[in-house]
């Protein structure tokens, strides 16, 4: 079976400082994750997927297959990071369904 | 633009009445997917169809049923709504990938089951 773990449901930080939201998984082959963003009044979304190894909106996650982790990471947070996140997890037994984590909601203060 | 437009966006019913949620897409995807969302728990996959005569079960199946009316159509239906099929709902779309592809979602419908 395949699962999401994300252990923060809530993070906050201030504009300027670093943000990690992390994620586990875990899945018995090679799994292809991804991060969703839902920003307020939007609807949910493509961030980044490891296999694109691509920065967006200044944000990146690396697949550490040894610690079963994809924690997006971005230097810098700003304001309009302010949003809902999902890691979610597919792999070649599953097609393309997704299991989402449970979500973790970022809050960048002033 | 191409869309997956959902209605209704807002229900309010009954415990015991019959729901249907529609999704229709103008994106030309063959693959169509139910998900439900709950805080703290995320988004939790309900049904999918890969095309109009496929039809499969996910996480949490009971007490829902679909129907895939056409490439474009994919239909929810809460048979005898209960209050804890309380929840936002999403359709999505995508195209045929081997091991996973982008998701595109609608604006979800919000039901209440009182």
């Amino acid at each position: 079976a395949q699962r999401v773990t994300q252990p923060e449901k809530l993070l906050s930080v201030f504009k300027g400082a670093p943000v990690e939201l992390k994620c586990n998984y875990s899945y018995s082959g090679s799994p292809e994750l991804f991060w969703y963003v839902q920003y307020s009044r939007q609807r949910l979304q493509l961030l980044l997927r490891h296999i694109s190894r691509e920065s967006i909106k200044g944000f990146t996650a690396d697949l550490n297959k040894g610690e079963t982790s994809f924690h997006l990471k971005k230097p810098f947070a700003q304001e309009e990071d302010s949003a809902m996140y999902y890691c979610a997890l597919s792999g070649k037994t599953s097609g393309s369904r997704l299991t989402f984590g449970e979500g973790t909601q970022l809050t960048v203060n002033p | 633009d191409a869309d997956v437009t959902q209605t209704p966006r807002n229900r309010i019913t009954k415990t015991g009445k019959r729901i249907m949620l529609e999704c229709s897409q103008t994106k030309g995807h063959d693959r169509m997917y139910w998900y439900r969302q709950d805080p703290g728990l995320g988004l939790r996959l309900i049904y999918y169809s890969f095309d109009v005569k496929d039809i499969n079960k996910g996480e949490i199946s009971d007490g829902y049923s679909v129907s895939r009316q056409a490439q474009a159509k994919f239909s929810l239906s809460l048979e005898s709504a209960i209050p804890n099929q309380t929840a936002l709902y999403f359709c999505a779309t995508s195209v045929p990938s081997y091991s996973g592809g982008e998701l595109f979602f609608g604006e979800g419908s919000r039901l209440t089951v009182l």
